[in-house]
Formats: C-alpha cells, sequence, structure tokens
C-alpha cells in the first residue's frame, strides 16, 4: 500500500512565524502535491512538483513555497504565517503517468494548522 | 478555469441507492476521479473515467459524459459506513501538466 505520512496531525504557530510542513511518501512516486482544505471551499492546490528540485504553482500559492531536495519528500513553508492560513493541508503523491492513465494521488493524513 | 458542481449535502437510507452528480467545465480535460473522504480522514481513491460510459467496481459505480461535462457516482445498498463526503475531482492538462481541480465535496449522510 502506498503511505503518505505528513509529519504532524496538529500545529499551532503564532502570526508571524515560518511554519514548516513536511511530506514523505515510500512509494518512489514522482509526483507530489500540497493541497488546503477549507469548508465550503474544499480542496485547492497551493504547489506541485514533477521531479526533484522543481516545483510548478498551484491555484494559491501566495504566502507559501515549497522544497523538494529528494524524491520522497515535499516540504510547504509559510514564510511569514497569516490567520488566514488556519486550514487543514493535505499532501498527496502520484506515479507519474502517460496522458489517459488511471493512477490516483495517494493523500496523507493531513495537517491541522492553527495560526493564532 | 475549471469549474466542478456538485450537491453540498444528500441523505439516504440504509440499504437503498444513490447517485451524486457531478457537472464540470474544462479545458484539456484528461479523466474524472471520484474519492471518498470519511471525517477527520485523508480522501481515499474511489474510481476512475476517462472515455465515456459507466465504469463499475462492486457496490460503487461512475459514470462520465464528456460531451455534457457530466459524471455521476452510483452507491449501491448503502451502509452506514457510505457516509461521508465524496469528491468529484477533474483532472486536465495545462500548460504541459496534468493537475486535479476538485468540487466542493458532496456530504452524505445514510440513515438506518
Amino acid at each position: 500500500d502506498v503511505k503518505v505520512t505528513q509529519s504532524s496531525r496538529y500545529l499551532v504557530k503564532r502570526t508571524g512565524e515560518k511554519v514548516f510542513l513536511e511530506c514523505v511518501q515510500d512509494m518512489d512516486h514522482e509526483n507530489m502535491f500540497w493541497y488546503r482544505q477549507d469548508p465550503g471551499l474544499g480542496l485547492r492546490l497551493i504547489y506541485f512538483s514533477y521531479d526533484v528540485k522543481m516545483k510548478e504553482k498551484g491555484d494559491i500559492p501566495e504566502g507559501y513555497s515549497v522544497s523538494r531536495e529528494k524524491k520522497e519528500r515535499f516540504s510547504l513553508i509559510l514564510e511569514s504565517a497569516s490567520t488566514n492560513q488556519t486550514s487543514m493541508y493535505l499532501c498527496a503523491s502520484s506515479r507519474q503517468v502517460g496522458v489517459y492513465s488511471n493512477q490516483p494521488q495517494h493523500f496523507g493524513d493531513g495537517t491541522r494548522l492553527s495560526i493564532l | 478555469g475549471q469549474n466542478i458542481d456538485q450537491p453540498t449535502e444528500m441523505t439516504a437510507t440504509e440499504g437503498a441507492i444513490v447517485q451524486i452528480n457531478c457537472t464540470y467545465q474544462t479545458s484539456g480535460f484528461n479523466g474524472l476521479f471520484w474519492y471518498q473522504q470519511h471525517a477527520g480522514e485523508a480522501p481515499t481513491f474511489l474510481s476512475y473515467n476517462v472515455l465515456d460510459g459507466l465504469e463499475e467496481k462492486g457496490r460503487f459505480s461512475s459514470f462520465l459524459s464528456r460531451s455534457k461535462g457530466y459524471s455521476y457516482l452510483l452507491l449501491k445498498e448503502l451502509q452506514m459506513k457510505d457516509s461521508a463526503s465524496y469528491l468529484c475531482a477533474v483532472r486536465a492538462v495545462n500548460s504541459g501538466y496534468s493537475t486535479l481541480t476538485f468540487g466542493k465535496g458532496t456530504m452524505l449522510l445514510v440513515s438506518p
């Protein structure tokens, strides 16, 4: 089974802090993704990566950055945390696919981040 | 951009059949996924459609019509454990990259 592990289930930080959310996958997947999930808004893509040291902006990248130094690890960084970044953060990974492949994204259990 | 619509909530009775609809507007379409998410847990993959028609997997089936921008998830012989949020997600290729855009999810409540 694919295992996507996020370092913390719950995290409380203060406004202005630099926050690191870590994600590790054990299936040698090429693709990794960071989402946030908010009530009434659903899952929204923040950043994604298709290879080591490669990153692409998703739909809502403002206030975030990412790092992918190793294939299995994808980090999300809140440069200066703000209260509107309080949310559930979900990491996902998937195999590099052909255009019509049915390979799904596999999700971690999420980190519920509160910014005070 | 992408636009995905699905009902916010649905209720059904144990043993019944329920159909959750999803409509979408997108460019570069290359597949539609359904995920199940129980409260406080990660979304888990249920089904995938890229060609028109019905895909059946046990009690769950998913249908796609690309010309209508429409999909549905059909759940048969409902069980209490099927109470969860069901997420419709469209995969599209933009700027050479393939990403998923999720609908806001449909919360299904199964009652005895």
